[in-house]
């Protein structure tokens, strides 16, 4: 069945490092793909959408590109901050009346 | 612009007492939908409404009943609640009838003893 999967956390990084964040998942035929995230005490926010094969989505630094042949969309970001601890998820369009999620991976940042 | 608002934030239940949770928005969203969050299973898809008088069910429906009367309001009712359904609920809506763009709102904190 449709799922997701992403890479187990948590993740701790220092200030200015790079992050990845992988994500896997496995659907029928092409979805819409998304990052959102969770920032502590609050619902989730859109972070960035790829709609088709090779587009490359980013939004504050973020950056994660539809990969159709490994069936992928890694989050990536060339700097953390302080500020970009929170919860990252996964997500595809399953239909169009629903997404499905993967996990979660928590990510703390520290000074 | 208030967004999505639920309530409450928190609440604790005893095992076979209902309760509803409350979810408006004031965006004029035709898609309406409940997720639950657990540990290590991501949010997982309850109930689901396109427009005003349209519900479905999502993945996990069991237990749970929504109404849509209104475009604004988007309530979710635990019939008799399990302490399996101890979770952290959020409300989501989206100005098209898909997920093109979620908007969420913060989330209630339940508690099934």
């Amino acid at each position: 069945g449709d799922s997701v999967t992403q890479m187990e956390g948590p993740v701790t990084l220092s200030e200015e490092a790079f992050l990845t964040i992988n994500c896997t998942y496995t659907a029928t035929g092409y979805p819409s793909l998304f990052w959102y995230v969770q920032y502590p005490g609050e619902g989730l926010q859109l972070l960035l959408k790829a709609t088709k094969a090779d587009d490359k989505g980013s939004n504050k630094g973020f950056e994660a590109t539809y990969r159709k042949e490994t069936t992928s969309f890694h989050l990536e970001k060339g700097s953390v901050q302080v500020s970009d601890s929170a919860v990252y998820f996964c997500a595809f369009e399953t239909s169009g009346s629903r997404l499905t999620f993967g996990e979660g991976t928590q990510l703390t940042v520290n000074p | 612009n208030a967004g999505v608002t639920q309530t409450p934030k928190f609440q604790v239940l005893k095992t076979g007492q209902s309760m509803t949770l409350q979810c408006a928005q004031d965006m004029n969203h035709e898609y309406m939908s409940w997720y639950r969050q657990d540990p290590g299973m991501g949010l997982r898809l309850i109930h689901y409404s396109v427009g005003a008088g349209i519900t479905d069910q999502g993945e996990v429906p069991n237990g749970y009943n929504v109404s849509r009367s209104t475009t604004e309001d988007f309530p979710l009712r635990l019939l008799s609640a399990a302490p399996s359904q101890t979770s952290v609920y959020f409300c989501a809506s989206s100005y098209t009838q898909g997920v093109e763009k979620l908007f969420f709102g913060s989330g209630t904190q339940l508690s099934v003893l």
